[in-house]
């Protein structure tokens, strides 16, 4: 079995200031996780993978996030926000092997203050 | 880049009614999935589709739903008889594996599927 909890369903931060998203996770072999983003009326957007190779993954738009297997975190952040950055984002673990179960979080809604 | 793509990008459906949403994956993609997310929730899994054949499905996936790869681009959802909270919006991925690190799913845009 597997889940994912997105502690904040929303996060407000003003331009210029540290992004954090959290996010933990269970499975029960070893997880393939990511980073998704939605943008208002648009697709789900890969932002950044982690599937057993460095812990520390960066992704795109200045995002990186740290798989801390000890906390079953997965955290994404950014140093500077952006007003661009605005959008639903979303945790996803993956099973490594067989068949591929994806499981999504409840998604965080980030807004920009300018 | 290339990309999954969606169509329509909106359907309008009268309840009980038979919808078909369409998906072109990724070409060298082998691996093809249809999630729903209902307005204000999460994302959720329906079903996993390689060689020709369902390989996973969610307990959402009922008799009322179908998957089809009618030729070699096309990856079709089948919604037999509508009902109101099928309203919706339905995400075609793909991947090209399942698993390391080509394991990643593209997503299309998606398609709002309204049934009135």
């Amino acid at each position: 079995a597997q889940s994912v909890t997105q502690l904040d369903s929303h996060v407000s931060v003003s331009e210029g200031t540290p992004v954090l998203l959290r996010c933990n996770y269970s499975s029960s072999y070893s997880p393939s996780l990511f980073w998704y983003v939605q943008h208002p009326n648009k697709g789900l957007q890969l932002l950044l993978k982690y599937t057993s190779a460095a812990t520390l993954v960066k992704g795109i738009n200045g995002f990186e996030a740290e798989f801390k297997k000890s906390e079953t975190s997965f955290h994404l952040t950014k140093p500077s926000a952006h007003m661009s950055d605005a959008a639903e984002y979303f945790c996803v673990v993956a099973n490594s092997g067989g068949y591929q179960k994806v499981t999504f979080g409840i998604g965080t809604k980030l807004q920009v203050i300018p | 880049e290339p990309e999954v793509t969606q169509t329509p990008s909106h359907q309008v459906t009268q309840m009980g009614q038979e919808v078909i949403l369409r998906c072109v994956p990724i070409s060298n993609h082998l691996y093809f999935y249809w999630y729903r997310q209902i307005l204000g929730q999460k994302v959720e899994f329906l079903v996993s589709f390689y060689n020709n054949e369902i390989s996973e499905k969610s307990e959402i996936f009922d008799d009322q739903f179908s998957v089809e790869r009618p030729d070699g681009s096309n990856f079709t959802l089948k919604i037999r008889s509508t009902k109101l909270e099928d309203s919706a919006m339905y995400f075609c991925a793909s991947s090209e594996r399942t698993g390391g690190p080509k394991n990643i799913q593209y997503f299309g845009a998606g398609t709002r599927l309204s049934v009135l």
